[in-house]
């Protein structure tokens, strides 16, 4: 059974604070790893998605990098918008498989 | 740009009524999806569509019926509501199944009384 763990439950940063929110996965084969950032009261926002072990991608502040265990989503020098919860999650290979598996999310509070 | 739009945002049911959810995009996506979201648990999905008039179980799909008779609508439907579907509703939608990103709309809450 495919499993995410996210750490921690939640992160309070002061702005410029940098700092990492981690994705911890088991999956049989795996066909993507994506973040997505929900804010109260939303749906969740695209993000990311990463393919392989070693794979890197950037959007603003934010950076995602993959392991064959583990993702990591980097945020550097936060600002109070990049407050809200970071979701991640699994899709295993499989040519019928379109499920995504999700964690419980990250809440993240950045204070100005 | 609309993306995935959701009906109602809010509802109240009490326990044995029925009410269907709809879920509209205008991407031209194939891929639809209706996924619950609880407190303290992941996203899980209910039931998904590969395209039009073609549906299918998720994870948790008892209680639960879909239909897709057009591209751009995805209908969620309740028979017969009880307190544990009390839950907030997102539907999705992607161009392909396997390997993107979803689009996600804002959701519905409902509660079961």
């Amino acid at each position: 059974e495919d499993q995410v763990t996210q750490s921690p439950e939640a992160l309070r940063l002061q702005e410029g604070e940098s700092s990492s929110l981690n994705c911890s996965y088991t999956v049989s084969g795996l066909r993507g790893l994506f973040w997505y950032r929900q804010d109260p009261g939303k749906g969740p926002e695209f993000l990311f998605t990463l393919y392989s072990a070693g794979e890197e991608k950037e959007k603003e502040r934010l950076k995602a990098t993959l392991t064959k265990k583990e993702s990591f989503l980097h945020i550097t020098a936060p600002k109070p918008e990049d407050s809200a919860t970071y979701l991640c999650a699994v899709q295993a290979g499989g040519g019928s498989n379109y499920k995504l598996t999700f964690g419980k999310g990250t809440l993240l509070t950045v204070n100005p | 740009n609309a993306g995935v739009t959701q009906t109602p945002k809010f509802r109240v049911l009490k326990t044995g009524q029925s009410m269907t959810l709809l879920c509209a995009q205008d991407m031209n996506h194939e891929y639809m999806y209706w996924y619950r979201q609880d407190p303290g648990m992941g996203l899980r999905l209910i039931h998904y569509s590969v395209g039009e008039g073609t549906t299918a179980k998720g994870e948790v799909p008892d209680g639960y019926n879909v239909s897709r008779l057009k591209k751009q609508n995805f209908l969620l439907g309740l028979e017969s509501a009880a307190p544990s579907q009390t839950s907030v509703y997102f539907c999705a939608s992607s161009y392909t199944g396997q390997g993107v990103g979803y689009t996600f709309g804002s959701g519905t809450r409902l509660t079961v009384v």
